[in-house]
């Protein structure tokens, strides 16, 4: 079955500390994954997606067949990096995504 | 360029009342669209897609139905709302021949059933 497992409900760091936001995946083709966040009082949007092998906001993620992991990091957080993040898996014909349930990640000056 | 609404952004309705939110698209044709859920603890749950007018696909059997009656129009609707039914609903579009996951999502509508 196709399944997105974020363990973390809630993660709090201080500013300047590192930080990982771990999403798990369950899928028997090719996956493509993606990261999406919610900033407070804003719409749901895609942060990064893997086939982009790209850096945005200094968060970086690195699809892991083996582990079957695509975790979300930053080495240095940043109080405005304090969001809602969800990981994403394409899992259907017409560009269906499954949703983990979410990483509140709480940066604390 | 392209936007999306919706509408309207709260809703506070009794239980066994009928439901009808309304997702609109602009700046783009032939999207597919999509409803979501945004519930505490659960993550996004996909309720129902759609790739043109009239074709609605369903994920979730549950109380809730979808209806595409414009090409950029996507509203869902319940006949008789249950305390389940509380939630943060979230429409979202994609370009027919876009890259899969660039999903776009409008502002959610928060619904509290009493």
């Amino acid at each position: 079955a196709q399944r997105v497992t974020q363990p973390e409900k809630l993660l709090s760091v201080f500013k300047g500390a590192p930080v990982e936001l771990k999403c798990n995946y369950s899928y028997s083709g090719s996956p493509e994954l993606f990261w999406y966040v919610q900033y407070s009082r804003q719409r749901l949007q895609l942060l990064l997606r893997h086939i982009s092998r790209e850096s945005i906001k200094g968060f970086t993620a690195d699809l892991n067949k083996g582990e079957t992991s695509f975790h979300l990091k930053k080495p240095f957080a940043q109080e405005e990096d304090s969001a809602m993040y969800y990981c994403a898996l394409h899992g259907g014909s017409q560009g269906n995504l499954i949703f983990g349930k979410g990483t509140k990640l709480s940066v604390k000056p | 360029s392209q936007t999306i609404h919706q509408w309207p952004a709260t809703l506070v309705q009794p239980v066994g009342s009928p439901l009808s939110l309304e997702c609109t698209v602009e700046g783009t044709s032939n999207p597919n669209l999509y409803w979501y859920r945004q519930a505490a603890g659960r993550g996004l749950q996909l309720l129902f897609y759609s790739v043109g007018i009239g074709q609605i696909s369903s994920e979730v059997p549950q109380n809730l139905s979808a209806s595409r009656p414009q090409d950029r129009q996507f509203i869902l609707s319940s006949k008789k709302l249950l305390l389940s039914d509380s939630g943060f609903y979230l429409c979202a579009w994609r370009p027919r021949a876009g890259v899969y996951g660039t999903q776009y999502f409008g502002p959610g509508t928060r619904l509290l059933v009493l």
